[in-house]
């Protein structure tokens, strides 16, 4: 079945770069996501990349995808404090659902 | 912003209790889903509609029910409460995916309500 793996914790210090790093299954999948959760929070959409792109840069994001291996890693430059969040990747599925990876906790030391 | 709003955000309530966790959102959107997240963060989607009158299971089995009797509205019961049940509960939306394919199938997610069973 379709499955989304991530590790579960990433520390760093303020100024670092951030890199997260999730694999997938479903080689149809149409978009990946990358979304934040903040504490007692719901998710928020950082980020989406479309299955036919390699890479897409947003401000301090970067999203790196790799499709043949099945690897979407999220780069954060230049880490904040308020960086330090849950970081969930996502794939959609067959009649749009999404499945979620098991999430990275980013811990930004000052 | 999403316009999409759970009630209640915390809810503490003893074994045997029924209880409803609403969810309503403004946009329109025909797709609806709950997820559970248990305390390891993994998310797990327990319910899903793609409109009025269409309700389907997740890939997690729930003892709860849902219900879409309007586009906007899309609450979740449980009969029978159990200390089993402790978890975060979060809605979301995501409009349909035209045959064009227009919109990225992003979900909207609501803040959660957070369910404790004594």
């Amino acid at each position: 079945g379709e499955d989304v793996e991530q590790s579960l914790f990433l520390s760093v210090r303020e100024g670092d770069s951030s890199v997260i790093n999730c694999t997938y299954t479903d080689s149809s999948s149409t978009y990946l996501y990358w979304y934040k959760q903040e504490p007692g929070a719901g998710l928020q959409l950082l980020t989406y990349i479309f299955s036919n792109m390699d890479m897409k840069q947003d401000q301090r994001l970067t999203v790196l995808l790799n499709k043949k291996d099945k690897h979407l890693s999220l780069r954060i430059a230049d880490t904040q404090t308020g960086d330090s969040a849950i970081y969930f990747c996502a794939e959609s599925i067959r009649g749009g659902k999404l499945i979620f990876g098991q999430g990275t906790e980013l811990s930004v030391k000052p | 912003e999403a316009d999409i709003y759970q009630t209640p955000r915390y809810l503490v309530i003893g074994t045997g209790k029924k209880i409803t966790l609403e969810c309503s959102q403004t946009m329109g959107h025909d797709k609806m889903y709950w997820y559970q997240q248990d305390p390891g963060m993994e998310l797990h989607l327990i319910h899903y509609s793609y409109g009025v009158n269409s309700t389907e299971k997740g890939d997690l089995s729930s003892e709860s029910t849902v219900s879409r009797i309007r586009t906007e509205h899309f609450p979740l019961t449980l009969e029978s409460a159990r200390p089993s049940h402790t978890s975060q509960y979060l809605c979301a939306s995501s409009e349909w995916n035209s045959p064009a394919g227009a919109n990225t199938g992003e979900l909207f997610f609501g803040e959660g309500s957070r369910l404790t069973v004594l």
